[in-house]
């Protein structure tokens, strides 16, 4: 069973470009959720899709959005990026809701803006 | 809101001995979850176990286990037989409806 799938593994944009990340989740899997890890925020929840809707939001600027599909694989765009942005950014897919089942995570995209 | 805290931001334990790692979070919430995640070099974030609020009985996986105390909003892992491959980021993480919050994460490092 293919686990999630993060692509691309490895991104470099400039201040102000916008970027799209994909997610594939695990077969069968709903609800695909998005987190940012940074070094000094640590894991912060962005949000979570469950059959094509948006369902729980973070507590991030506009700049920030998502979709999911209806073979339920998730894309994240961010506009206009700023050097904050610079994070490992992870997907999460589960069966159900996120948090009573079990999250499996991809590798996660490294965004790098310079 | 909900929060987590991990009080160790680093630690480490020789190959083959027993550490704990502790969480506390702050909830209101009566049903959620609780988990451990394990991130290592790699950086795949892996479910390590998960504990039931509503559930008394402290959950096991192998050589992981949790001591959970409910009352207190302690939910502290506990490596037993640690090996080299248990060296990794550790997160603990609390999940209630729609909302799943990490703690900041405890390095941990098996010494050989």
């Amino acid at each position: 069973k293919a686990g999630v799938t993060q692509t691309p593994r490895y991104l470099i944009k400039t201040r102000g470009q916008q970027v799209t990340l994909s997610c594939s989740p695990i077969s069968g899997h709903r609800s695909v959720s998005w987190y940012q890890q940074t070094p000094g925020q640590g894991l912060q929840f962005l949000f979570e899709y469950f059959s094509e809707t948006q369902r729980n939001k973070g507590n991030f600027p506009g700049r920030f959005s998502g979709r999911q599909f209806s073979n339920s694989r998730s894309e994240m765009n961010v506009s206009t990026l700023e050097l904050g942005d610079s994070a490992l950014y992870l997907c999460a897919s589960s069966i159900g809701q996120a948090t009573w089942g079990e999250a499996f995570f991809g590798q996660g995209t490294r965004l790098t803006v310079v | 809101a909900q929060t987590v805290t991990q009080s160790q931001p680093e630690m480490s334990v020789q190959e083959a001995e027993t550490v704990t790692l502790s969480c506390t979070y702050d909830t209101s919430e009566n049903n959620y979850y609780l988990f451990w995640y394990k991130q290592p070099p790699s950086r795949q974030m892996i479910l390590v176990i998960r504990q039931e609020a509503y559930k008394q009985q402290n959950a096991t996986e192998n050589r992981f286990s949790v001591n959970f105390q409910k009352a207190a909003k302690s939910f502290s892992l506990k490596i037993s037989d640690s090996q080299l491959g248990d060296t990794a980021m550790y997160f603990c993480a609390f999940g209630y409806g729609q909302n799943f919050v990490f703690g900041p994460g405890t390095r941990l490092s098996v010494l050989p």
